[in-house]
């Protein structure tokens, strides 16, 4: 079975700092594309960042770019995202979500999402 | 960057209707390498996160009903429920596999 579970959520001021982890099991971790996706409260979804199988290629959505970083870990089967300079608009529940490893068929599995909220 | 736009943004539909939800890119996501369009449907409900529903537009991911239909290509999409059941209320979304979700179509019960 499938499974991803994300940590790492919290309550942070703006300009704070913090580090997502998502750790993976069930699948094997090193063929598959990653990707970070968040949902502000009553909102829709948005592609945050993904990452290549090895890691050697990333792209963020223009938002976040030059402020979070997308990494993995292939011997520890996880997934991180860190935050930097958050603002009260990177408030939402940061899902990970695990691409199907053929071209253009989508997220086939998430996690259940861990909530970040930047307030003062 | 491909922009998504979904219509409409809500729907209510009586029990064993037809829903119908459009998706249009920006620009063609037709990829002439295996000719598909790079066009994904997901399904969220309240509380939850999203599953996969259909792929390439009109590719029914495994275990979902048939009673979901995708179809379109190039630049305009179509999610079809041909008969509205309860657990079917939730918030569809289309995307582009590359990123960008549509903004969101809400289904409720008429």
């Amino acid at each position: 079975e499938v499974l991803l579970v994300e940590s790492g959520g919290g309550l942070v001021q703006p300009g704070g700092s913090l580090r997502l982890s998502c750790a993976a099991s069930g699948f094997t971790f090193t063929t598959h594309w990653m990707s970070w996706v968040r949902q502000a409260p009553g909102k829709g979804l948005e592609w945050v960042a993904n990452i290549k199988e090895d890691g050697s290629a990333k792209y963020y959505v223009d938002s976040v770019k030059g402020r979070f970083t997308v990494s993995r870990d292939n011997a520890k089967n996880s997934l991180y995202l860190q935050m930097n300079s958050l603002r009260a608009a990177d408030t939402a529940v940061y899902y990970c979500a695990k691409t199907r490893s053929v071209a253009g068929t989508g997220f086939d599995h998430w996690g259940q999402g861990t909530l970040v909220t930047v307030s003062s | 960057d491909i922009v998504m736009t979904q219509s409409p943004d809500s729907l209510a539909v009586s029990l064993g209707e037809r829903a119908t939800i459009n998706c249009k890119s920006s620009q063609s996501i037709l990829y002439s390498s295996n000719n598909k369009s790079y066009l994904t449907w997901y399904q969220q409900k309240p509380g939850q996160p999203p599953k996969l529903l259909i792929y390439w537009a009109s590719t029914r991911e495994s275990g979902v009903p048939d009673r979901f239909s995708g179809s379109g290509s190039g630049t305009d999409f179509t999610l079809t429920i041909s008969s509205l059941q309860t657990e079917d209320v939730a918030v569809y979304y289309c995307q582009h596999p590359l990123g960008t979700f549509g903004q969101g179509t809400k289904v409720e019960i008429k």
